[in-house]
């Protein structure tokens, strides 16, 4: 079964410092996305990506974080300047097309202290 | 504003019986649903969609009911397992003008007693 893969599992860092988190996609899905879980809170849309670009940003997603597909196989979140509230679980996840779902990696666990 | 809402943020039933998740939304755009499952240290993990055009969907022990004119849906999970005990979020999204980028409810944990 193919897998989204997310790495690093766990990251501390601190704050104001930029972090990235690598994720790659299932190889032959078209749309990417990087969702968000605070811990004890629902799951939230940070950002889409299709054909190369942003398709959709939730307000979430402003100008401290930044996506990007480097090399047709990794998908990339970063985060500029950390704050505390960023801490969170970040999931990346790929689709074919929405009838069949979000296939979800395992997730990162981001920390800033 | 929350969009999809779960109401029961946890649910426990004995091994064999029923389960039933419910889910309500509010935005009338919405025309895609799906249930994930998601156990801890996990990403969520598809489970089953429906579409707004259909009332019942069913994949083995899963069935997902959508009831448009109350803006509910339901998930049965029939019959009910240890292994299904996890946390599921109902999710949904709205075609028109976006990549279908999913809006998530907070979530039910379901407890499923030997």
């Amino acid at each position: 079964e193919p897998e989204v893969t997310q790495t690093p599992s766990h990251q501390v860092t601190q704050m104001g410092q930029e972090v990235i988190l690598r994720c790659v996609p299932i190889s032959n899905h078209l749309y990417f996305y990087w969702y968000r879980q605070i811990l004890g809170q629902k799951v939230e849309f940070l950002v889409s990506f299709y054909n190369n670009e942003i398709s959709e940003k939730s307000e979430i997603f402003d100008d401290q974080f930044s996506v990007e597909r480097p090399d047709g196989s990794n998908f990339t979140l970063k985060i500029r300047s950390t704050k505390l509230e960023d801490s969170a679980m970040y999931f990346c996840a790929s689709s074919w097309d929405r009838a069949r779902g979000y296939t979800f990696g395992s997730g990162t666990r981001l920390t800033v202290v | 504003d929350q969009q999809v809402k779960q109401n029961s943020p946890s649910l426990s039933v004995q091994e064999g019986r029923i389960s039933i998740l419910n889910c309500d939304y509010t935005n009338s755009m919405f025309d895609y649903f799906l249930w994930y499952k998601k156990y801890p240290a996990e990403g969520p993990t598809f489970l089953i969609s429906i579409s707004s055009i259909k009332d019942k969907n069913e994949d083995g022990r899963f069935t997902v009911f959508l009831n448009k004119s109350a803006k509910h849906l339901s998930l049965h999970i029939v019959p009910s397992q240890p292994g299904d005990s996890a946390v599921y979020f109902c999710a949904a999204s709205a075609a028109a003008g976006s990549q279908g980028n999913l809006i998530f409810g907070k979530g039910t944990k379901l407890s499923v007693k030997p």
